[in-house]
């Protein structure tokens, strides 16, 4: 039982580039969600999903999409990377309303 | 938005004492928890904690819903306490909006 996986764990980028995370769990959760952390801000949401083939805005939605293919993979996009969004990634899943389970993170640098 | 403040935001520790986080919100909420992120940047739940008190070990926690504010305590500190507690909130919805955390310190 792996839990929230996350990949890939570190990249790096040059502004203007794209790339895409993966988040895959296996606890048949519902609703699963992206966050990013910077320092001394916690944690802010980006986008989240209830579901599969749902997705919906969080705190800071711009600049990222994201899609619901398959209820276990939730996947995080960046089309133009910015220095601004360099920064670690976390994505988390859990049943409605209940215990959220977070994936290692993944660390991000926009040069 | 619901508001979440912690308190404090730095704390200091020698191994043995205990401690109490606070965590201060501005709405009535149906969902609060606590989370510990150890130095690696690893997250884990500790409680899943919308009211009432909760003990697991060493931690406790009390969500006192109708005064807006969660405790948490944490007894007989080990060096292996050490890092940033977060306390998250959601009313009504299942977007969780953290607050900015406790930065934990517990020396030998």
């Amino acid at each position: 039982n792996a839990g929230v996986t996350q990949t890939p764990k570190f990249r790096v980028l040059k502004t203007g580039q794209s790339m895409t995370l993966l988040c895959a769990q296996d606890m048949n959760h519902e609703y699963m969600y992206w966050y990013r952390q910077d320092p001394g801000m916690g944690l802010r949401l980006i986008h989240y999903s209830v579901g599969e083939g749902t997705t919906a805005k969080g705190e800071v939605p711009d600049g990222y999409n994201v899609s619901r293919l398959k209820k276990q993979n939730f996947l995080l996009g960046l089309e133009s990377a910015a220095p601004s969004q360099t920064s670690v990634y976390f994505c988390a899943s859990s049943y409605w309303f209940g215990e959220l389970f977070f994936g290692e993170g993944s660390r991000l640098t926009v040069l | 938005g619901i508001q979440v403040e912690q308190s404090p935001p730095d704390l200091i520790l020698q191994e043995g004492a205990n401690s109490t986080l606070r965590c201060n919100f501005s709405d009535s909420v149906n969902n609060l928890q606590w989370f510990h992120q150890n130095p690696w940047g690893q997250l884990i739940n500790l409680f899943y904690i919308p009211s009432g008190t909760k003990q697991n070990g060493r931690l406790s926690a009390t969500t006192v819903a109708t005064e807006r504010y969660s405790l948490l305590y944490i007894s007989s500190s080990q060096t292996t306490d050490s890092g940033v507690y977060f306390c998250a909130v959601s009313k009504d919805t299942d977007k969780l909006i953290f607050g900015t955390g406790t930065r934990l310190q517990v020396f030998p």
